[in-house]
């Protein structure tokens, strides 16, 4: 069974601290997603990649970095935690292209406090 | 941007009963995506549509894309309690781009 695999279900940090978002997956996928989902909100698409030490900036970057030093895992950072950036964090990959075969894969999600 | 709204918010309807989803665009869509969400959980793929009037179905659910490709709709027929959760349409925009989310609707049946 295809999978992404996201570290931790649920995280308690302090505000100031740095935080690691690890996300794997384990089907080959060239693009990796990460995104935040709030409340009235939605989802909101923070960085995505598309290939391995590439990155490119989503619709809410600031207050986030990311990671790919392999293809398959996609680490967010959190430089200095805030509390508004608490949230359920999601990961997603997918095949290239366009279609049903470019649709996204989703990780259980991470339930991200800061205090 | 391309924003999509999904309406209703949220619904409450009695375990049997029919119930649609909607999901409307301001741009032509290349292609729509339909997710389900367990409370608390990631999203897990239903349909894509991509061509204009195209309608699929996977067991009760039926989505279908019109015309103009600027709105789609999700169809559940005879509701069960198992169909409980967030229903989210996604857009992509030009093809191979992220995909951009409409905020949800929160599903309850009961019984």
């Amino acid at each position: 069974d295809v999978k992404v695999t996201q570290s931790s279900r649920y995280l308690v940090k302090r505000t100031g601290e740095k935080v690691f978002l690890e996300c794997v997956q384990d089907m080959d996928h060239e693009n990796m997603f990460w995104y935040r989902q709030d409340p009235g909100l939605g989802l909101r698409l923070i960085y995505f990649s598309y290939d391995v030490k590439m990155k490119e900036k989503g619709d809410i970057p600031e207050g986030y970095s990311v990671s790919r030093e392999k293809k398959e895992r996609f680490s967010l950072i959190l430089e200095s935690a805030s509390t508004n950036q608490t949230s359920m964090y999601l990961c997603a990959s997918s095949q290239p292209g366009t279609g049903t075969r470019s649709k996204l894969f989703f990780g259980s999600g991470t339930q991200l406090s800061v205090l | 941007s391309q924003e999509l709204e999904q309406s209703p918010q949220s619904l409450i309807v009695q375990e049997g009963k029919n119930l649609t989803i909607n999901c409307t665009s301001s741009k032509t869509l290349y292609g729509l995506y339909w997710y389900k969400q367990k409370y608390g959980e990631g999203l897990i793929f239903l349909m894509m549509l991509q061509k204009g009037g195209e309608e699929k179905s996977h067991e009760k659910i039926t989505a279908k894309l019109d015309e103009k490709k600027q709105q789609s709709s999700l169809h559940i027929t005879a509701s069960q309690p198992s169909h409980a959760g967030i229903y989210l349409c996604g857009a992509d925009k030009t093809g191979n781009t992220p995909l951009v989310f409409g905020k949800g609707t929160r599903l309850s049946v009961i019984a």
